[in-house]
């Protein structure tokens, strides 16, 4: 099946840094990616809405200048959390949807930032 | 608005069956996923509807109602693995984001 694969798997790092996940779809091309945060206990709430070629979607209270979004190949997208704070600590998965009957996202692992 | 509405969590014992409900109130609908997930691990997809009725698939099941706005997984002959967060999704419109439930906690004791 299509494979979807996010880099690092955990991250530390020191408040006011900046941070890159790197998420990667292995077996396919993916023209568009989703990145998605997660909270303990909570649920994946939709940050943007990553295209190949074009700048990103962000959904409504994402900030676009502090999670930047790269999408410059068919392959590859970038998340960089910028001047990162510790309500920044969070869990971090990219997907995308490769062309399936069902049209479901495969997700990446996941990438746990944790913001000292 | 979206909404999408699941209970937050549910026991049960290994070998019984259980039902995990969805309702969504969504702008627009273009199919229904289930995810299962594992605490500290990325989602898996378990099923999808797009029609009304029933897909089975081993001892994972789910009903979709489009016109109640209602969807049901039922897991069948339970084991210890399958304890995990259990996420329902909806997609608007072809090619667009899930947008997920806030998931349902099994908890599957022996």
């Amino acid at each position: 099946g299509a494979v979807v694969s996010q880099h690092p798997s955990w991250v530390i790092c020191k408040s006011g840094t900046s941070v890159k996940i790197e998420c990667r779809s292995l077996d396919f091309q993916a023209t568009t990616m989703f990145w998605y945060r997660q909270f303990p206990k909570q649920s994946l709430m939709l940050m943007a809405t990553s295209n190949e070629g074009s700048k990103a979607t962000y959904e409504q209270g994402v900030e676009k200048d502090k999670f930047l979004i790269n999408h410059a190949s068919l392959t590859l997208s970038t998340l960089t959390v910028t001047s990162a704070h510790p309500e920044d600590s969070s869990f971090y998965i990219c997907s995308a949807r490769a062309r399936t009957a069902t049209g479901e996202l495969f997700f990446g692992e996941g990438s746990r930032l944790t913001v000292l | 608005g979206q909404n999408i509405d699941q209970p937050t969590e549910m026991t049960a014992t290994e070998g019984a069956i259980v039902q995990i409900n969805c309702t969504y109130q969504t702008s627009g609908f273009n199919g229904l996923f289930w995810y299962q997930q594992h605490a500290g691990e990325a989602p898996t997809f378990l099923s999808y509807n797009v029609l009304d009725g029933l897909e089975e698939k081993g001892r994972f099941s789910s009903f979709l109602s489009r016109s109640k706005g209602y969807s049901y997984l039922l897991l069948k002959e339970l084991q210890m693995k399958d304890s995990a967060s259990y996420l329902c999704a909806v997609t608007e419109q072809a090619g667009t984001a899930l947008i997920f439930g806030k998931g349902t906690t099994l908890s599957v004791s022996s």
